[in-house]
């Protein structure tokens, strides 16, 4: 059964850093395309960050308003996503969700909540 | 970027009633489409797949077609527990995108 668990989320001041996880399991982490998708209170779904696989040099790419802030990485050997958030903004308040393409479906994570305030 | 147009944003139905809701996609997706359900405090949960596949466990009153670039989740037969958050979301090309947002409400 394909099962990924975010952890990391918490309070966090304006500029701030904050790392998220994502423990994966059922299914071959190393040849999957995964992206953290978020949340805003009340607000529609975003994509945020995408690892490509193994085979690709685990590429990765990055929705316009968290380039340059937000780093996406994997631990291959503990078949875990990670997503590093620096310089944090109140705007980035949100539910993070990891989230993976094994096509023909894509799948998702239960969620963690990431509050940025002063 | 793949624009996604959902609509309505908001409907009021009353159970047993068939419900319909449309996203149009601003360029073919190859069937690329998921539909999920999204109820408070929790994740999106995916009911459609490739645009018309019903994912295990999904009730089969469920169902998703397409049509060039509009697809279209129904509802046959709406439960109260249909309440409810439903979003679309294209998966051929990366932005990822989705829809707005539709919310179901139960007269």
């Amino acid at each position: 059964e394909v099962q990924m668990v975010e952890s990391g989320g918490g309070l966090v001041k304006p500029g701030g850093s904050l790392r998220l996880s994502c423990a994966a399991s059922g299914f071959t982490f190393s040849d999957a395309w995964m992206s953290w998708v978020r949340q805003a209170p009340g607000k529609g779904l975003e994509w945020v960050a995408r690892s490509k696989t193994k085979g690709e040099g685990w590429t990765t790419d990055y929705a316009a308003p968290v380039r340059g802030r937000f780093i996406i990485s994997r631990d291959e050997s503990g078949n875990t996503l990670y997503l590093q958030m620096n310089s944090l903004k109140t705007e980035d308040t949100a539910v993070y969700y990891c989230t993976t393409d094994l096509s023909p479906k894509y799948l998702w994570g239960q969620g963690t909540l990431v509050t940025v305030s002063s | 970027d793949i624009q996604m147009t959902q609509s309505p944003s908001t409907l009021s139905a009353s159970v047993g009633d068939r419900v319909t809701i449309t996203c149009r996609t601003s360029q073919s997706i190859s069937s690329w489409l998921a539909w999920y359900q999204q109820k408070p405090g929790k994740a999106p949960k995916l009911l459609i797949y490739k645009a018309s596949s019903l994912e295990s466990g999904v009730p089969s009153r469920f169902s998703g077609s397409e049509s060039g670039t509009e697809f279209t989740l129904t509802i046959n037969s709406l439960q109260p527990d249909d309440s409810a958050t439903y979003y679309c979301q294209q998966y051929y090309a990366y932005p990822l995108t989705f829809g707005g947002g539709t919310k179901v409400e139960i007269k």
